[in-house]
């Protein structure tokens, strides 16, 4: 089934430790996005790609960077994890930058 | 800055009460607007968008909306609840310039 496949689907890690959330669509879509869902704050855009290539800065990008190395790939990195970036991480893509989103899985990352 | 408000947080209704949860923005120009459910343990899925033209959307599970420019508001509608509709709704808006801007949530809960 086409869509968007998150890994993992959820981690618990030790603070000052390093993680890479993994994110793969296969429907050619040119821009993908990564959120923080967090209770009482909805989704807030942590990083985007408009296509392959191009990476631009969302909300809240402090503490997490990103690559867009083909069209299909799009991982967050966590250089340095600290408590405060627990939460729900959503993937999502769009065929362009203004078109509806699909959403992955989410992956739930617990930082110690 | 674009904003997304949902004033409504959470919301409990009998099963066959109408609904309407209130979603507002603050971007004078062209926008593109939507509304996404997320089930319990599931990902964000669209229920309908809107771009341009007939203000009442219609989307999927017989929700509707209305987009009425001179309040800014874009309203997320359904005549009679089910239970299986308990979910978060998530209002968002698009200038077209980067990703989408998400409203806080509204959690509804729909009582048998």
């Amino acid at each position: 089934t086409a869509g968007i496949t998150q890994a993992p689907t959820s981690q618990i890690l030790a603070a000052g430790r390093s993680m890479t959330l993994r994110c793969t669509q296969d429907m050619r879509h040119n821009a993908m996005y990564w959120y923080r869902q967090d209770l009482g704050l909805g989704l807030r855009l942590i990083h985007y790609s408009n296509t392959a290539g191009t990476t631009g800065k969302g909300e809240v990008p402090d503490g997490y960077s990103v690559s867009r190395a083909n069209t299909d790939d799009f991982p967050l990195t966590l250089a340095s994890a600290v408590p405060s970036q627990t939460s729900v991480y959503f993937c999502a893509s769009s065929e362009r930058d203004n078109q509806p989103q699909h959403f992955g899985d989410g992956t739930r990352l617990s930082i110690l | 800055a674009q904003s997304v408000s949902q004033h409504n947080h959470h919301v409990i209704l009998s099963e066959a009460a109408s609904l309407e949860l209130g979603c507002n923005y603050s971007y004078g120009g062209t926008v593109n607007l939507f509304w996404y459910v997320q089930y319990p343990g599931q990902h964000l899925q669209l229920l309908l968008k809107y771009f341009s033209g007939d203000p009442l959307v219609k989307g999927i599970k017989g929700f509707e909306a209305e987009f009425i420019k001179s309040k800014f508001s874009f309203n997320l509608r359904k005549p009679s609840v089910q239970w299986s509709d308990t979910a978060e709704y998530f209002c968002a808006g698009d200038t077209g310039r980067r990703a989408l801007t998400f409203g806080s949530g509204t959690r509804l809960q729909v009582q048998p």
